[in-house]
């Protein structure tokens, strides 16, 4: 079974401010791969990041940063210097092979007040 | 590409109609999912395909949901009869070859069912 945990349901923070994105996930799997999709005001699932199990290496894009971390089934997303436009509902996935399921986590809602 | 591509975008129906979702995949795309998104419940995966084939339909709440997919373009979901309760964003996702690769999420359908 797999099962992926985002705790957090609803973060508020003014702009400029860092804000981090909590993902806990579970797999008996070896090899599994991670995700992260964000749904803006205006509905659609966009794909922001993507991690496999033999690679902790940690991704920094821009604004946004990941943190991989085995040792704690931890997918963290982190967005730096938050602006307006970066509100919108996260969701961390996960997958373990080619012909598994992605499963989501409910999502965190991300307001960033000007 | 045109991305994935669902139809109709918005549905209103009322309660005991057929309600059918359309789906075109990306080309090239060999798996299929249907998610269903409520406030109440997220992000829930009904069914998915891999080459055409249904792989897990646990997800589907009840024998009044059907999924079909009779080629590699096409996909459809269907409700009948619909009721009120089965209102709810429907979206459709292809993926790639293989599981590391990520889905991609089409518009999605707003269906309301009075």
């Amino acid at each position: 079974a797999q099962k992926v945990t985002q705790a957090q349901t609803e973060i508020s923070v003014v702009e400029k401010e860092d804000v981090t994105l909590d993902c806990v996930y579970e797999t008996r799997d070896t090899t599994y791969y991670l995700f992260w999709y964000k749904q803006p005001p205006s509905g659609e699932l966009v794909f922001l990041i993507r991690r496999n199990s033999f690679d902790e290496q940690n991704e920094i894009s821009g604004r946004y940063s990941w943190n991989f971390q085995k040792s704690t089934s931890s997918f963290n997303f982190t967005i730096t210097a938050s602006q307006v436009v970066d509100s919108a509902v996260y969701f961390c996935a996960l997958n373990t092979g080619a012909n598994s399921k992605l499963t989501f986590g409910k999502g965190i809602t991300l307001s960033v007040r000007p | 590409d045109a991305g994935v591509i669902q139809s109709p975008r918005h549905e209103v129906t009322e309660m005991g109609q057929e309600v059918t979702l359309r789906c075109k995949p990306i080309s090239g795309h060999n798996s299929l999912f249907w998610y269903r998104q409520t406030m109440m419940r997220g992000l829930e995966l009904l069914i998915y395909f891999n080459n055409n084939v249904p792989i897990d339909d646990s997800g589907m709440p009840e024998d009044r949901f059907s999924a079909k997919m009779p080629n590699a373009s096409f996909s459809t979901l269907k409700i009948q009869p619909s009721e009120p309760r089965d209102s709810a964003v429907y979206f459709c996702a292809s993926r790639g070859t293989g599981g590391s690769t990520e889905a991609f999420f089409g518009q999605g359908t707003r269906l309301t069912v009075v």
